[in-house]
């Protein structure tokens, strides 16, 4: 199994320009989430999604749209990207949303919005 | 989910045990104990989790408190590829929303280990 896999690893965005983060896991797994982490501090959530056709909302979700179309793919959409979208951003599966399943996090993708 | 604290970070010289400790005191009855590290330019990966009693698995040991009020996460013989930030994060296991399955991460301590 691959795993968690995450593209592009690096990207440099123009303020105002749109982009989408890809995320795919081949674990079958209903559950996946991404994070963004700014530096030195934790993650934070930004959407999720518990299967195909479902997501919600996490902690800081204001600029990001994403969708479920497969149980595989996880993309995160950048509408318009800001200076302040400068972060890592990780996408993670689990098993399922039942407790306790352990997550599973992607390498990560390094944005830089100028 | 009730709140933890880390220290910022510790040293280790390699070879020798590590003990990182979790301060948990407003943790309920209800919360398990989770550990996860991230390397450096990595995703975290999980390390271990528990409830009440000491868990043991190939990565590390969780000793936990009577009380549960805190927890430590221990390294057996530190090598230098375990060089990373280590977060003790606590989770429900009532919250049978979709919200879960969320992991709030803090600030985590940052292990460095000496050759």
């Amino acid at each position: 199994n691959a795993g968690v896999t995450q593209t592009p690893k690096f990207q440099v965005l123009k303020t105002g320009q749109s982009m989408t983060l890809q995320c795919a896991q081949d674990m079958n797994h209903e559950y996946m989430s991404w994070y963004r982490q700014d530096p030195g501090m934790g993650l934070r959530l930004i959407h999720y999604s518990v299967g195909a056709g479902i997501t919600d909302q996490g902690e800081v979700p204001n600029g990001y749209n994403v969708s479920r179309s497969t149980t595989e793919d996880f993309p995160l959409r950048l509408l318009s990207a800001a200076p302040s979208q400068t972060s890592v951003y990780f996408c993670a599966s689990s098993y399922s949303m039942s407790f306790p399943y352990e997550q599973y996090f992607g390498p990560g993708t390094r944005l830089t919005v100028t | 989910d009730a709140k933890t604290t880390q220290p910022n970070s510790m040293e280790s010289n390699e070879e020798e045990p590590v003990h990182l400790p979790c301060n948990h005191s407003t943790i309920s009855g209800t919360d398990y104990i989770h550990w996860y590290r991230q390397l450096p330019s990595q995703g975290p990966e999980y390390v271990i989790h528990g409830l009440t009693s000491n868990v043991n698995n190939r990565m590390a040991s969780l000793a936990i408190a009577e009380d549960r009020k805190s927890s430590t996460l221990i390294l057996h013989r530190a090598t230098l590829r375990d060089a990373a930030v280590y977060y003790c994060i606590l989770r429900d296991r009532n919250m049978n929303n979709n919200a879960g399955n969320m992991l709030t991460f803090g600030g985590g301590t940052r292990l460095m280990v000496k050759p």
